[in-house]
């Protein structure tokens, strides 16, 4: 199985600040991690596929980067709306996994 | 628009079968790929398997004894059975579409429906 390993946890920010959220793969897995936001009692959404294409209706302070093993969500400003949790997720094996997402939360 | 909606019971006793089914509308599920995903108290997202445009399934081989995605194309419905469930199967299960013409990522979900399994 590939592995996901998010980090940090958990991230304490105020709105307007900038943020990285970090996906890091257990064995190089090209750009196939895909980004997602769940919000809570919602379902996830989905934000940024193949590592950095952008998403149809999602907004341009989401961005993202990396190949290999090492892959980032940038979000852009963080607004009041974007308190969530984030999980990336991998296409690169068949057996698909997510990591175990990372919580962003109101300082 | 694309539309999931998961339906079933909320609650399964130890050893029986989870069944759920996923209503589609929007969109046939003879085209694309179909997906069953779930989420764990704490979190954790775990892949079920998923059912193709033309019937073949994939599972996670840590599912495949108890698991079968099947599909009723003509009320455009797939579906999810999951044998000898033990209160560790307590989780939300969602139902999705993959995006793109291969099953990579999940472009649509549904809402999901919470089953906890317990006596």
């Amino acid at each position: 199985n590939i592995v996901l390993t998010q980090s940090p946890a958990t991230l304490s920010v105020t709105p307007g600040e900038s943020v990285s959220l970090s996906c890091r793969a257990s064995q190089s897995i090209s750009t196939s991690i895909h980004w997602y936001q769940q919000k809570s009692n919602e379902s996830p959404r989905l934000l940024i596929k193949y590592a950095s294409q952008s998403i149809s209706g999602i907004p341009s302070r989401f961005s993202g980067s990396g190949s290999g093993t090492d892959f980032t969500l940038s979000i852009n400003r963080v607004e009041s709306e974007d308190f969530s949790i984030y999980y990336c997720q991998q296409s690169y094996s068949s057996l698909y996994t997510f990591g175990a997402g990372t919580k962003l939360e109101l300082k | 628009e694309v539309q999931l909606q998961e339906s079933g019971p909320g609650l399964v006793k130890p050893s029986q079968s989870l069944s759920l089914t996923c209503s589609v509308t929007g969109y046939s599920i003879t085209s694309n790929y179909w997906g069953w995903i779930r989420k764990f108290p704490g979190n954790k997202m775990e892949w079920m398997g998923y059912i193709s445009y033309s019937g073949s399934t994939s599972y996670n081989p840590s599912l495949k004894s108890r698991i079968s995605i099947t599909r009723d194309t003509s009320k455009n419905q797939f579906f999810l059975q999951l044998n000898s469930v033990t209160t560790e199967d307590t989780a939300t299960y969602y139902c999705a579409k993959y995006g793109g013409y291969s099953p990579n990522w999940f472009a649509y979900w549904g809402q999901g429906t919470l089953v906890t399994v317990s006596s």
